[in-house]
């Protein structure tokens, strides 16, 4: 987790949308993954990006600049259902390193 | 149902005893990883099998040992526990080592007293 970083918490309104950031190093970078962990449950895959650019799947979108070592994650029309954390991890030469995640919760 | 599944899903134990964790997955994956998430929610890759062979062993105790008898398999033993111990196991596979999704099992909670 030492060369991932992402904000520790966010809030944002039901209805809203929230961008997650988050930042690695380029050294030996494959891609870079976005995963959902609900309290207490297990992580839950959301994206993989490899390719520079936007990547839309519903609510969620995943964004990868590698020359910048930056991605994001952008949940659109928030539920309340969305509070949980989000971690971003990179893919490498080294194992899979987890960022420390960013949580987030959904208020009315 | 296919998944990647745990036993026993609460460990509570009590200083310097040895435990085992199991860990199964129907997927037909290759790769295996174990897991620990500490008090802070930071999740930290333990060890990485593929096909049966350790692949990575991160700088974890040697108090801990896996064992995978198959591709299906990877268990997780501990000797000597301590109360640093005390975290979320969780047990992933995956197709095979890199840019591959990891599905996780519903985890571990151990708490060493």
């Amino acid at each position: 987790g030492q060369n991932i970083d992402q904000p520790t918490e966010m809030t944002a309104t039901e209805g809203a949308i929230v961008q997650i950031n988050c930042t690695y190093q380029t050294s030996g970078f494959n891609g870079l993954f976005w995963y959902q962990q609900h309290a207490g449950e297990a992580p839950t895959f959301l994206s993989y990006n490899v390719l520079d650019g936007l990547e839309e799947k519903g609510r969620f979108s995943s964004f990868l600049s590698r020359s910048k070592g930056y991605s994001y994650l952008l949940l659109k029309e928030l539920q309340m259902k969305d509070s949980a954390s989000y971690l971003c991890a990179e893919s490498g030469n080294t194992p899979l390193v987890f960022g420390k995640g960013t949580r987030l919760s959904v208020i009315a | 149902d296919t998944a990647v599944s745990q036993t026993p899903k609460y460990l509570v134990t009590q200083m310097g005893n040895d435990k085992s964790i199991k860990c199964e997955q129907n997927l037909g994956h290759d790769t295996m990883y174990w897991y620990k998430q500490d008090s802070k929610k930071f999740l930290k890759i333990m060890f990485s099998y593929n096909n049966k062979e350790l692949i990575i062993n991160e700088t974890v105790p040697n108090r801990f040992s896996p064992k995978s008898p198959d591709k299906a398999h990877l268990n997780l033993h501990i000797n000597s526990l301590e109360l640093g111990d005390s975290a979320v196991y969780f047990c992933a596979s995956s197709l095979g080592l890199g840019g591959y999704e990891q599905y996780f099992g519903p985890g571990t909670r151990l708490t060493v007293t």
